[in-house]
C-alpha cells in the first residue's frame, strides 16, 4: 500500500514563508500533486511535479525528491486567504491518486 | 459547459435505502476517481476507473459499488446506506501528459450525502 504523511496544522504570520511537508512510500511514482481546500469547497490545483527539483508557480513552489520520498509546498508572502488545508497525493502505478490526511493552514495576522 | 458535475449536490436518506450520486465529465478523461472526505481522514479514496468498463477498489471500497458504461459517466451506488456513509463525496478526473510532465485532476462541486 501507500503511506503518505504530511503534518495535520501549521500555523503562520501574514507576509512570512511557510513550508508545508509530504512524505511518501509508494510503489511505481508516477507524480505528485499539491492541492489546496478552503472548508466547504472543492479542492484546487496547485502543483503537479514528476522530475525532482523545484517548481514556482508566482508565490506557491513545490519541491520533489524522489529518491528521498519528500515535497514540500512553499507558500512566499502568506496572505489571510491562504489560510485553508493542503492536500499532497501520489500518483502512482498500484492505487493511484491516494491523498494524505492533508495540512490545516492557518494565517494570523 | 466542459467540467465535471456531480448530483444530487445535497441528499438526505434513511438507513438501509440505495443512493447513486452521478458524476458527469465532459473532457473524456480516461482515469475517473471518487473519494469521500470525512474530518480527520482527508480524502479517501473509494473506487477508481482506468477507463470505460474497467473499475478497481480503492482504501475505502466495502458499502460501495461502481459502473463505467460510458467514458463520461461514473456513478457510485449505496446500495443499502449506512449511518457511517455520512459524508462529502467527490468525483474527479485526471488528464496527464507524460510527455509534457503535466497533470490535473480535476473534481467535481461534492455531494454532501447525510444518512438517518
Amino acid at each position: 500500500g501507500q503511506n503518505i504523511d504530511q503534518p495535520t496544522e501549521m500555523t503562520a504570520t501574514e507576509g512570512a514563508i511557510v513550508q508545508i511537508n509530504c512524505t511518501y512510500q509508494t510503489s511505481g511514482f508516477n507524480g505528485l500533486f499539491w492541492y489546496q481546500q478552503h472548508a466547504g469547497e472543492a479542492p484546487t490545483f496547485l502543483s503537479y511535479n514528476v522530475l525532482d527539483g523545484l517548481e514556482e508557480k508566482g508565490r506557491f513552489s513545490s519541491f520533489l525528491s524522489r529518491s528521498k520520498g519528500y515535497s514540500y509546498l512553499l507558500l512566499k508572502e502568506l496572505q489571510m486567504k491562504d489560510s485553508a488545508s493542503y492536500l499532497c497525493a501520489v500518483n502512482s502505478g498500484n492505487t493511484p491518486l491516494v491523498f494524505g490526511k492533508g495540512t490545516r493552514l492557518s494565517v494570523i495576522a | 459547459d466542459a467540467g465535471i458535475t456531480q448530483s444530487p449536490r445535497y441528499k438526505i436518506t434513511e438507513t438501509g435505502r440505495q443512493v447513486t450520486l452521478m458524476c458527469h465529465q465532459t473532457w473524456s478523461h480516461s482515469y475517473m476517481f471518487w473519494y469521500r472526505q470525512d474530518l480527520g481522514h482527508g480524502l479517501r479514496l473509494i473506487y477508481y476507473s482506468a477507463a470505460a468498463d474497467i473499475t478497481d477498489k480503492g482504501e475505502v471500497p466495502d458499502g460501495y459499488v461502481v459502473s463505467r458504461s460510458k467514458t463520461e459517466n461514473f456513478p457510485l451506488t449505496l446500495e443499502s446506506a449506512t449511518r457511517s456513509q455520512t459524508s462529502v463525496y467527490f468525483c474527479a478526473s485526471l488528464t496527464r501528459d507524460t510527455t509534457a510532465n503535466t497533470g490535473e485532476l480535476f473534481f467535481g462541486e461534492g455531494s454532501r450525502l447525510t444518512v438517518l
